[in-house]
């Protein structure tokens, strides 16, 4: 079974438009970490912002903010005013506690999301 | 700055051969990971590490092992490299603990011909 489901391939959005990328999990760990990362085309990995499974607010980190509801399981990606170097490719992942080894680090499938003029 | 470097940008191997991916960190970083990622498939997760010495399988480890005999060096192994194995290979590498982010090296694209 997919730990983590990214079910859009691709995104358009408008500059100065605000996006949500999906994202929905799957664990049985009470404790766990969710992530969300930028791939430009240069092909680099860039960390954007991080939401812990106890956290009482949703994460928030300059135009991104997580959108975090632990009932349905689901870590959706929110960029404000989208701006032409948004365009990437984003990646959701999860970080579970598995006891006394290294805490395992699952992606998703990603989405490709195109800033438009 | 964090610092992990792949060996090399790309490769060219032949089917068959036995194939050495290196990646070092410079943080000390217990957590070391290796991923390919393909096209639509995004990252999968192959081998990571915990510690010296110490590995664990993750989700598509058939066709490659993994050695981890220093802790700021992780390297991926294939013993017999086959065409389906051509991917963009990115290596990883975290402190413990579920809240700390993975640095990411710059990633070796491996063809096998």
């Amino acid at each position: 079974a997919q730990k983590i489901t990214q079910t859009q391939p691709g995104m358009f959005v408008q500059e100065k438009e605000a996006v949500t990328l999906d994202c929905t999990y799957d664990t049985s760990d009470p404790s766990y970490g969710l992530f969300w990362y930028k791939q430009p085309s240069s092909g680099e990995m860039i960390f954007l912002i991080y939401q812990g499974s106890y956290d009482q607010q949703n994460a928030t980190e300059g135009r991104y903010s997580l959108n975090f509801q632990k009932a349905r399981k689901s870590a959706n990606l929110v960029i404000s005013a989208s701006q032409l170097g948004d365009s990437a490719m984003y990646f959701c992942a999860m970080r579970e506690t598995n006891t006394g080894t290294a805490s395992k680090l699952t992606f998703g499938t990603g989405t490709r999301l195109q800033v438009t003029l | 700055d964090v610092k992990v470097t792949q060996s090399s940008r790309y490769l060219v191997k032949r089917t068959g051969e036995k194939v050495f991916l290196e990646c070092v960190q410079d943080m000390d970083h217990e957590n070391m990971f290796w991923y390919r990622q393909d096209p639509g498939l995004g990252l999968r997760l192959i081998y990571f590490s915990y510690d010296v010495k110490m590995k664990e399988k993750g989700d598509i480890p058939e066709g490659y092992s993994v050695s981890r005999e220093k802790k700021e060096r992780f390297s991926l192994i294939l013993e017999s490299a086959s065409t389906n194995q051509t991917s963009m290979y990115l290596c990883a590498s975290s402190y413990r603990g579920r809240s700390t982010e993975a640095f990411f090296g710059q990633g070796t694209r491996l063809t096998v011909v």
